[in-house]
């Protein structure tokens, strides 16, 4: 089945300073991936849609210029949270969608300590 | 935003069968059903999808009422491994917002 890697599994960066995180899918094109943000005990938000060859589209709320998204191809899209705050300090997840199935696939996640 | 609401929490003894409940009323006509579930500190995994028909797969059955306002997600033997939050969407196949609502933590029981 359709596989979506995801890098690193966890981070721990000092404050002020930059993380990337990336986002594959394996074995599919994926034109549209999501980025999602999760604290302890709470549900996956929505933070932005990506578009291969495209701006993202960020819900409200969500700071473009903080949280940087790339998807300069179909099979990669990156997450740079810039500047990252203790605040930031939270489970990241990366969906993509296969135009040949209607599924949404997940990463596994990457957990982000800012210290 | 999410479209479906969910019980906060369920429990279910191992080996029978579990049986989560959604409710969707607000559901669109080309909009489907999705299951996904999550195992603490993981990424959600696919579970099952549906349209109109009940749908059925190796690991869960979905029931779709007529009107397609609510659904029902159903393990028929519950392990332990399955113990998990469990979400249902509701979204365009093609759309760009696939939305989480709280989910239901399922726990199953020895």
């Amino acid at each position: 089945g359709a596989v979506v890697s995801q890098h690193p599994s966890w981070v721990i960066c000092k404050s002020g300073t930059s993380v990337k995180i990336e986002c594959r899918s394996l074995d599919f094109q994926a034109t549209t991936m999501f980025w999602y943000r999760q604290f302890p005990k709470q549900s996956l938000m929505l933070m932005a849609t990506s578009n291969e060859g495209s701006k993202a589209t960020y819900e409200q709320g969500v700071e473009k210029d903080k949280f940087l998204i790339n998807h300069a191809s179909l099979t990669l899209s990156t997450l740079t949270v810039t500047s990252a705050h203790p605040e930031d300090s939270s489970f990241y997840i990366c969906s993509a969608r296969d135009r040949g199935l209607y599924g949404y696939t997940f990463g596994s996640g990457t957990r982000l300590t800012v210290v | 935003d999410a479209k479906t609401t969910q019980p906060p929490s369920m429990d279910c003894a191992e080996g029978r069968a579990a049986n989560l409940p959604c409710n969707h009323s607000t559901i669109s006509g080309n909009e489907y059903v999705y299951w996904y579930r999550q195992i603490h500190s993981q990424g959600p995994q696919y579970i099952i999808h549906g349209l109109k028909n009940n749908e059925t797969n190796e690991m869960a059955s979905l029931i779709i009422t007529e009107d397609r306002k609510s659904s029902t997600l159903i393990l028929p033997h519950a392990t332990l491994r399955d113990t998990a939050v469990y979400y249902c969407i509701v979204s365009f196949p093609t759309g760009n917002q696939f939305y989480f609502g709280t989910g239901t933590s399922l726990t199953v029981i020895p």
